[in-house]
This record gives structure tokens, sequence and C-alpha cells, in this order.
């Protein structure tokens, strides 16, 4: 049974415009929720993450917003820019990190 | 930051050799792990090690074995490759006082 679940295996956005990527989980222990950046044949990038006391983490283009009644977290980017095209995976972790299935995004011209 | 260094890239096989996948980082970080992901899957924690001789199973089982005899060495070994094995596995290290861990450049493994 997942316990990071990414429901939408893709995504399109036009450029410049705002890319919202979802994640729901299952299991409210963890301390830190992460987003990873993936492209292809090459290893995952850490982008940014959000500790379970908080509500919002802003770094840039990039925000990620943690809803813990709902068990769920999105990644805001904006504006979205083509090198955003990439697979972003959402993680919880205490000692070891647990990943969900990843959504693609497309940044459209 | 962590320089993390995965051999080879890509890999291509036949049935029944042996491999071994290296990974090594020079930071001196202790916490390292082997995930292995799926075209379009999780990425899976087969294996980890929080420092030297200390190896454990991750979540999801593997028949690949790892070692640890030195720190900066974290090496994937499949002692009979099969097509089941062919995957993309990737090494990460956990720097000290950091949310996440730094992964390699990963090696995609084609066993035919």
């Amino acid at each position: 049974d997942q316990q990071v679940k990414q429901n939408s295996p893709s995504l399109s956005v036009q450029e410049g415009r705002i890319s919202i990527l979802n994640c729901d989980y299952t299991n409210s222990m963890f301390d830190y929720f992460l987003w990873y950046k993936k492209y292809p044949a090459e290893g995952p990038t850490f982008l940014i993450s959000i500790s379970s006391i908080k509500d919002k983490n802003e770094d840039g283009r990039f925000t990620v917003f943690l809803n813990k009644s709902a068990k769920h977290l999105s990644l805001h980017i904006v504006p979205s820019q083509p090198g955003d095209s990439a697979v972003y995976f959402c993680a919880q972790r205490d000692d070891k990190i647990i990943f969900g299935k990843g959504t693609r995004l497309h940044i459209l011209p | 930051e962590a320089d993390i260094y995965q051999t080879p890239r890509y890999l291509v096989i036949g049935t029944g050799k042996k491999i071994t996948l290296e990974c090594s980082q020079t930071m001196g970080h202790d916490k390292m792990y082997w995930y292995q992901q799926d075209p379009g899957m999780e990425l899976h924690l087969i294996h980890y090690s929080y420092g030297v001789n200390s190896t454990e199973k991750g979540d999801l089982s593997s028949e690949s074995t790892v070692s640890r005899i030195r720190t900066e060495h974290f090496p994937l070994t499949l002692e009979s490759a099969r097509p089941s094995h062919t995957s993309q596995y990737l090494c990460a290290t956990l720097p000290p006082g950091s949310y996440g861990y730094t992964f390699g450049s990963g090696t995609r493994l084609t066993v035919v």
C-alpha cells in the first residue's frame, strides 16, 4: 500500500503559467516532506522541503504547501519555464525517504 | 555538497552474468542508500548503510547484495543477472544536517 500517492502521472502547463503538483500521504508521523526533480537518465535532485510543523515554504519560483488535516501537500511553480519539464517526486522522510510514483510535468511553449 | 559517482551509466548484459554497480562519494558521509526505479514507478529502497561494515536491506526485496568496506565506497552486486533485474539503480548519500538525499546519476541496467 502506497504511503505517498501522486495521482496524476502527467501534467501539461503553458509556459509562464502556474504549475501545481499534488501529493497525498497516509502516515502523519514523518518529520519532513520533500520534492525532488528528475530528468531522464539522471538521478533525482532535491528541490524543496517543508517541515511537518509548517504549512508553507517558499524558495524562489517554488512554493510547497502542507495541509496536515487533509494529509495533502502541493508544489507550486510560478512562472513555469521550459527547463521545469521533468518528473517530480513527492517524498516523506524520517530516517529513510519514501517516494511517490512521480508526476511528469510538460511545459508547453 | 556531496559528489557521488556511479559507474557505469548504462550497462547491457546477458542473463546469468555477475555484475557490480559502483557507487563512490568523496565527502565522507556515513549514510548511503541504493534505490531501484522502474519506469513510471516510485523509487524503492533496496539497501542502506550507516557506516563501515553496516548494511541493511530496504523495503523492497532484492536479490542484489551490497558491501561497505570503506566509507566512500558502496558497491551493489548481482551474482546472476536476470531480465527481471532490468531497471535503473540510484545511489545516494544523506549529508549530515541535510533534509534530503543527494543522488548519483544512476546506472541503467538492461539484462537480455
